[in-house]
């Protein structure tokens, strides 16, 4: 089955710095790669995803690259707030719908 | 819409006592999924159900049971409650078609 590693488990930044959480899965069937977020007592939500016919996605101040031959991803979040504070965890999937989660990352964005 | 809905929000066991997690959605979704979040150990699958009356074990399926008799709901039972099942429990439910999963609030379990 799918296996997905993600680094680091803890990522502490000054507001305004750049975090970058880095995730490898093994299967490389796996086609889409979702990121959540999980705030304080929270349920996870989807903040991005990327499919693997994609290398980078946007959305305002968040941003995924893919690297499919070299099995690994990266969820990018510029100029951090406070309010970016929370767990993220990477996902990899295919075709059963039923991604397989990363441990996740605590993120500790300091004002 | 309500969403992925789950009760209870918080439960305390003992040792040895059986209950059942309630998760309910009302979103028409095919894919419904029980998943465990342990400090450090990011969310594991228990058990998952493409469509009713088809589950299937997930990654740390023992000592849960699962039953998908509708599209709507998709209980968690747990047989004999064992300390090692303390955890947050989430339940999940992903259109046919579709990726993103829609995650219950949780449920917070303890066992004594």
């Amino acid at each position: 089955g799918e296996n997905v590693e993600q680094h680091p488990s803890t990522l502490s930044v000054q507001e305004g710095d750049s975090a970058v959480i880095k995730c490898t899965y093994s299967d490389s069937a796996s086609n889409y790669f979702p990121w959540y977020k999980q705030e304080l007592g929270k349920r996870p939500q989807l903040i991005i995803d990327i499919r693997s016919n994609v290398g980078e996605k946007k959305d305002q101040r968040i941003a995924v690259t893919l690297n499919k031959t070299a099995k690994h991803f990266s969820l990018h979040i510029t100029e951090t707030q406070p309010e970016d504070s929370a767990v993220y965890f990477c996902a990899a999937g295919g075709g059963s719908y039923i991604p397989t989660f990363g441990r996740g990352t605590s993120l500790i964005v300091h004002p | 819409n309500a969403g992925v809905t789950q009760t209870p929000k918080f439960q305390v066991l003992k040792t040895g006592q059986s209950m059942t997690l309630q998760c309910a959605q009302d979103m028409n979704h095919e894919y419904m999924s029980w998943y465990r979040q342990d400090p450090g150990m990011g969310l594991r699958l228990i058990h998952y159900s493409v469509g009713a009356g088809i589950t299937d074990q997930g990654e740390v399926p023992n000592g849960y049971n699962v039953s998908r008799s509708t599209t709507e709901d998709f209980p968690l039972r747990l047989l004999s409650a064992a300390p090692s099942q303390t955890s947050v429990y989430f339940c999940a439910s992903t259109q046919n078609g579709a990726h993103e999963q829609y995650f219950g609030p949780g449920t917070r379990l303890t066992v004594t």
